[in-house]
Parts: C-alpha cells; sequence; structure tokens
C-alpha cells in the first residue's frame, strides 16, 4: 500500500532562513506528487503539484519541490522564510491510473522564528 | 469564482444525535470529497461522489454516510454522534478528480458534548 511520510511533525526557521521540509513516498509506479498548505482555521490550498515532466516544480509563494524517483522523495523548499509561511504542511500523493484519491502524509507544522 | 462553500462553520451537538453537514463545490466541478482532519489522526478520507455516485470510501463506519445532489452540492451525514467524532470536516471539489487540483473549503468544526 502506498504510504506519505513527513519527517517532522514541527519545523521552526529564523525568518529569512531557508525552508526545508522533507517528503518521501512509497509507490510502485510513476505517482503524482502534491504539497498543499493549511493556514490557521483555514481549509487546504494547492501550493504545487509534479505529473510529468520537469523534475523541479515553481509553486505560489516562493516554493518549489523536485522529484527525485531514486530517492521517493518531494521535498518542499523556500530560500527565504517569512513570518507568513507559518502554516502547517501537507504532501500527498496519487498513483496515476488508481483511483484517483490522494494518500496524505501527517502534516508538518512551520514555525517561523523572528 | 465563487469557492467552497461549507455550512455551518461551526457545530455543538451531544451525543447520540446526528448532524448533517453541507458542501456547496465550485461551479463546474463534479467530484466533491470529504475529510476527517484531528490532531491525532490528521486528515482521513470519508468518501468522494461523482455526479452523484459514491465512487471512493474510506475507512469510516456506516454512521458516516454521504450524497450528492444533480447540482453536485453536496451533504454528510453523521449519526449517533459519538465524542471521537468531534473533528474538523473537510470538503474539497475538483472538476474530475482529486488527480487534478482539488479545492478545499474552511471546514465544519463539529464538537460532540
Amino acid at each position: 500500500a502506498q504510504s506519505v511520510t513527513q519527517l517532522g511533525s514541527h519545523v521552526s526557521v529564523s525568518e529569512g532562513a531557508l525552508v526545508l521540509l522533507r517528503c518521501n513516498y512509497s509507490s510502485s509506479v510513476p505517482p503524482y506528487l502534491f504539497w498543499y498548505v493549511q493556514y490557521p482555521n483555514q481549509g487546504l490550498q494547492l501550493l504545487l503539484k509534479y505529473t510529468t515532466g520537469a523534475t523541479l516544480v515553481k509553486g505560489i509563494n516562493g516554493f518549489e519541490a523536485e522529484f527525485k524517483k531514486s530517492e521517493t522523495s518531494f521535498h518542499l523548499t523556500k530560500p527565504s522564510a517569512h513570518m507568513s509561511d507559518a502554516a502547517e504542511y501537507f504532501c500527498a500523493v496519487s498513483e496515476s491510473g488508481s483511483n484517483y484519491q490522494l494518500i496524505w502524509g501527517a502534516g508538518t507544522k512551520l514555525i517561523i522564528k523572528p | 469564482k465563487a469557492g467552497v462553500t461549507q455550512t455551518p462553520r461551526y457545530l455543538i451537538k451531544t451525543r447520540g444525535q446526528q448532524v448533517t453537514l453541507s458542501c456547496s463545490p465550485i461551479s463546474g466541478h463534479r467530484s466533491v470529497s470529504w475529510y476527517q482532519q484531528t490532531p491525532g489522526q490528521g486528515l482521513q478520507f470519508l468518501f468522494e461522489y461523482f455526479s452523484e455516485t459514491q465512487r471512493n470510501k474510506g475507512n469510516f463506519p456506516g454512521r458516516f454516510s454521504g450524497r450528492q445532489f444533480s447540482n453536485s452540492r453536496s451533504e454528510m451525514n453523521v449519526s449517533t454522534l459519538e465524542l471521537g467524532d468531534s473533528a474538523l470536516y473537510l470538503c474539497a471539489s475538483s472538476l474530475v478528480s482529486m488527480n487534478t487540483e482539488a479545492f478545499f473549503g474552511q471546514g465544519t468544526r463539529l464538537t460532540v458534548v
């Protein structure tokens, strides 16, 4: 069965520092990969997704992620953290041709220190 | 365009009661999925409806049910509420499937006392 592992339930970085949120998945076929963000008391919003093609994907708010098949990873990065990035981030995976559902990671809460 | 609308935003119910939550998807979206979100369990998939038919179902007891209407609006119902049903219930809509971009509502915060 597919699974998604997000390393670290909480990640704390200083404002202006690099943000790195880790996501590893298990999948027997090339997957679709997603990062969603959830701000307090809000629903989830798509940050970026990988389906096919270029393995470095750029998303909204300056975030990007790189699909590394050999490492089964899809880590999310942002060069310089901003206070407004404080939120919970979810990684999700769906195998192409599957029953369309997403398998979700447990989420990582990003804390930005001033 | 209008986003996904969930009503009500907050709800307090007593154990044993039943509750109905509503979700209006983005116009033109035919797929509606429901999730339960709790601090301990994260995002748990309840079910997905597409063109009025349940297409996928998660591992929840039969007390959790849903339906979708011809205008794609969806409702979920929880009968015989338990304290453990207290959660944020999220609805997501997409054009065809969650493999494309899904748009989430703000959720309904259900508290069972």
